[in-house]
């Protein structure tokens, strides 16, 4: 079961900062949040994820609040190929079945010219 | 990142016959695969776990005599559909994990198939 929850669908302007949501009110003290994207038809894409501090990697920002309930993904200049379906993941690290991935709906991120 | 590679990237067989999907972790060695599911419009439905050299770990609901999962080597699962039916018709996603499921996933690029 999905232990997330994100809006369906956003929209961003090509060369914007977009910012995707996630809440994740139940997450677990051993449990990190993973962000996956996916393009239409392919396989999903590992973005970032993060414990409980901020993490930063060449393609986003990952920002987690304090109470580590919500977080927020930052791609911080969106292009027309950043358009797909983002993914707010909660998963335990570590052990073979341990490691199994939920997901939730995500959201369709949109860019547009 | 590390590659993930599916073949074949696409299939179409007859009701009742078997297909076969293989998974290769091109430059590393995954320790644990995971086979994923995905209808049209829908999100990634996991269907099992498997750990080189084991059993493969099914999630609730799927039938492991129609799914046989094999993942025989460090680079290299397989997923059988047997006597497919059309309603087996989907994307088939892999993915794969270097250290017993710690840090992150890489995924295939899926395979299309199509029972007729």
């Amino acid at each position: 079961d999905a232990k997330t929850t994100q809006p369906t669908s956003m929209d961003c302007a090509e060369g914007r900062a977009a910012n995707l949501p996630c809440n994740h009110s139940t997450i677990s003290g051993n449990e990190y949040v993973y962000w996956y994207r996916q393009i239409h038809s392919q396989g999903p894409q590992y973005i970032i994820h993060g414990l409980k501090n901020n993490e930063t990697n060449e393609m986003a920002s990952l920002i987690i609040t304090e109470d580590r309930k919500s977080s927020t993904l930052i791609l911080p200049h969106a292009t027309l190929r950043d358009t797909a379906v983002y993914y707010c993941i909660v998963r335990v690290a570590g052990g073979s079945t341990l490691g199994r991935l939920y997901f939730g709906r995500g959201t369709q991120l949109t860019v547009w010219p | 990142g590390a590659v993930v590679s599916q073949h074949p990237s696409w299939v179409i067989c007859k009701s009742g016959t078997s297909v076969k999907i293989e998974c290769r972790s091109l430059d590393f060695q995954a320790t644990t695969m995971f086979w994923y599911r995905q209808f049209p419009k829908q999100s990634l439905m996991l269907m099992a776990t498997s750990n080189e050299g084991s059993k493969a770990t099914y999630e609730q609901g799927v039938e492991k005599d129609k799914f046989l999962i094999n993942h025989a080597s460090l680079t290299l699962s397989t997923l059988t559909v047997t006597s497919a039916h059309p309603e087996d018709s989907s994307f088939y996603i892999c993915s794969a994990s270097g250290l017993a499921g710690v840090g992150e996933q890489y995924f295939g690029p899926g395979t299309r198939l199509t029972v007729t």
